[in-house]
């Protein structure tokens, strides 16, 4: 693939449930995957950097695996509470040194 | 420690007008990048800096926009004149260092061009 893909577009949960979406990238060239969330109206702000191939990273919550070779992440959260909803981001850092960004998923969390 | 800034947070101009958005990165990173949502799309890459120097600028759309970071502290990108098309939401990012490191955002510039 040559661009970032993110599935599903939108995801509506039940407090309390834990979920997972992807990010598809090109593994040709690639340096590094980042993860954001975004509420709208702020600033994206970073959740992780992954870099090597079967990266796992956790911050809470939330947690990220990384498959370079195959060209995917997935981002899980656990036990998902109201102030999860936002919409998370990946984006792709290649070879070229130039982020492409996927159009994300937008996580909605029904208390 | 500030984060990035961006001034103004909203701009509603005619076409044809000119416009110029500013980003304040945090202090001390060398990195600065900025980056277009158009509504309902993916944020783009426009160009990124490494201090005062342009290290790539190939998101540009057009000629109409001009980017400059004089002295490597602050940067501003004008859109002149501005068309309906280049409506949409303008983030600067800044990073310490190395490429792959984490980019912190600034809230971002909502362009709307009538």
């Amino acid at each position: 693939i040559l661009n970032v893909e993110q599935s599903p577009q939108s995801l509506h949960v039940q407090e309390g449930d834990s979920t997972n979406f992807t990010c598809s990238f090109p593994s040709s060239n690639f340096y590094a995957l980042h993860w954001y969330r975004w509420e709208t109206a702020k600033s994206p702000e970073a959740l992780f950097v992954m870099t090597l191939n079967g990266d796992e990273k956790k911050k809470g919550r939330i947690s990220a695996t990384l498959n370079t070779k195959e060209g995917y992440s997935y981002l899980y959260i656990k036990g998902s509470q109201p102030e999860d909803s936002a919409t998370y981001l990946c984006a792709s850092l290649s070879g070229t040194y130039k982020y492409i960004f996927g159009t994300g998923t937008r996580l909605k969390v029904l208390a | 420690e500030a984060g990035v800034t961006q001034f103004p947070s909203h701009s509603v101009i005619e076409k044809g007008q000119t416009v110029t958005l500013r980003c304040d990165p945090i202090s001390g990173h060398d990195n600065l990048y900025w980056y277009r949502r158009v509504m309902g799309k993916e944020i783009k890459f426009l160009l990124h800096f490494v201090k005062e120097s342009k290290q790539d600028e190939s998101g540009m759309p057009n000629n109409r926009f001009l980017a400059e970071r004089t002295g490597g502290t602050y940067s501003t990108l004008k859109v002149q004149p501005a068309e309906l098309e280049d409506s949409g939401v303008y983030f600067c990012a800044s990073s310490p260092g190395q490429a792959e490191e984490t980019q912190y955002f600034g809230p971002g510039t909502r362009l709307l061009v009538l």
